[in-house]
């Protein structure tokens, strides 16, 4: 079974540009999951997918960052424009209904330049 | 709100016994949860504990939970320079469909 599959695994932009970032599930898994973790510290929700439906973006920091998850499949985490802060790696999770723990990938190191 | 912190270093002789703490907030929480992660990849479920169970044991692994003082451990016996990684102790209200709140992360060094 493939994991979870994150592109790119690194990206270094300036400030101002955009960025997409892209996760593919494992297939069949309805639940995604977007998280961030800035240099050092905890890894901070960003948001929940069911299948194509945002369950939960409460963690969005705000209206730069836009995801989405086509036909409930793969997810894009676009970041417009790009502020310094915004560096650190992003993580995409699956997971199953029931299911305990989440499956990760391997994450997007982001570097705002 | 939640809230989890752990200590930020450890480091133990390979061979002995490594504990990792953890404390957390929400006394909703109903499964707690060992993360592991290794240099350049993603994070790795070591284990998970309900919150109505006290100890879990799987194979050089032990975590205990004490609800009431929201205290949950990871013990690793006999630990090896494999055992090297970013250790993250996360909480949920609920199983993997709900979100996960994680704490800074533990990293362990062992030293051959």
């Amino acid at each position: 079974e493939a994991g979870v599959t994150q592109f790119p695994s690194h990206s270094v932009i300036e400030k101002g540009q955009t960025v997409t970032l892209r996760c593919d599930p494992i297939s069949g898994h309805d639940n995604l999951y977007w998280y961030r973790r800035v240099m050092g510290k905890e890894i901070k929700f960003l948001l929940h997918f069911v299948k194509e439906s945002k369950q939960d973006e409460s963690g969005m920091p705000n209206n730069r960052f836009l995801a989405e998850r086509t036909g409930g499949t793969y997810s894009t985490l676009k970041v417009q424009p790009a502020e310094l802060e915004d560096s650190g790696v992003y993580f995409c999770a699956s997971s199953q209904a029931l299911m305990y723990g989440y499956t990760f990938g391997s994450g997007t190191r982001l570097t705002v330049v | 709100g939640e809230d989890v912190e752990q200590s930020l270093f450890l480091s133990v002789r390979e061979g002995d016994s490594s504990v990792i703490n953890c404390t957390y907030t929400d006394s909703s929480s109903t499964y707690l949860y060992w993360y592991k992660q290794e240099p350049g990849a993603g994070l790795q479920l070591l284990t998970y504990i309900f919150s109505n169970m006290d100890m879990k044991q799987d194979q050089r692994l032990t975590v205990l939970l004490n609800k009431k003082d929201k205290h949950l451990s990871l013990r690793i016996a006999d630990t090896q320079t494999g055992d090297s990684a970013i250790y993250f102790c996360a909480e949920s209200l609920s199983g993997g469909y709900q979100k996960v709140t994680f704490g800074t992360g533990t990293k362990l060094q062992v030293i051959p």
